[in-house]
């Protein structure tokens, strides 16, 4: 069984550009969730997917959207970049909405 | 807002020494609370969870302690080792509906032999 992975591991962007990062849940888990966590914070949770479909949204911006496709995995896009979406950004997959989150381990995104 | 304090946000302690990590929150909805540890590099992994109908909950070497009256939970590692050095996150959840789980700031923790 293969755990949740995310790519890019890192990724340098300039502000107003635009990002995708990706992830690939863990065999058989249908629910991702996105986090972004600031350097020495903890993670704020930006979205959750769950088959396909939004299910839930923290305290961030249209600009910060997501896919999840069949196959159960994800995108995060960021459009307009600021300089303050620099942080590590985590996903999280689980069986269902209300199941443990098992943690990839994450994209550096840094904003200049 | 932040719903879930915690604290201190860096302790060092000797091998074999009990560090104690403590979270108080706010939302009285939140019903699971779970615990996370991070290594550098890596993503948060679940270490031990507990839910406000249990006062205590032990694994092997770590035990949570919760008082819903307080609304205060505390992470406690027994016999500490070098290799618990790292970064851990109380964290609280609402139980149904979708899951968001709420992280406290964390507290970077070092076992010096």
């Amino acid at each position: 069984e293969t755990g949740v992975t995310q790519s890019p591991t890192h990724l340098i962007k300039t502000r107003g550009q635009q990002v995708t990062l990706r992830c690939s849940s863990q065999s058989g888990h249908n629910t991702v969730s996105w986090y972004q966590q600031a350097l020495g914070q903890g993670p704020q949770f930006i979205f959750q997917y769950y088959r396909e479909e939004e299910n839930g949204r923290g305290n961030f911006p249209p600009r910060f959207s997501g896919l999840q496709f069949p196959n159960y995995s994800s995108e995060l896009n960021v459009n307009a970049l600021e300089l303050d979406d620099s942080a590590l950004y985590l996903c999280a997959s689980s069986p269902s909405t209300g199941s443990t989150q098992y943690f990839g381990p994450g994209t550096r995104l840094t904003v200049l | 807002q932040q719903q879930v304090k915690q604290s201190p946000q860096s302790l060092i302690v000797q091998k074999g020494g009990i560090p104690i990590i403590n979270c108080a929150y706010e939302n009285t909805a939140f019903d699971y609370f779970p615990w996370y540890q991070q290594f550098p590099g890596k993503g948060p992994a679940l270490l031990i969870a507990i839910r406000p109908d249990v006062s205590e909950k032990k694994e092997g070497r770590f035990t949570i302690s919760f008082n819903k009256s307080a609304k205060q939970f505390s992470l406690h590692i027994m016999d500490s080792q070098p290799g618990d050095s790292a970064t851990y996150f109380c964290a609280a959840r609402i139980t149904g509906g979708y899951q968001k789980v709420t992280f406290g700031t964390g507290t970077k923790l070092q076992v010096i032999p």
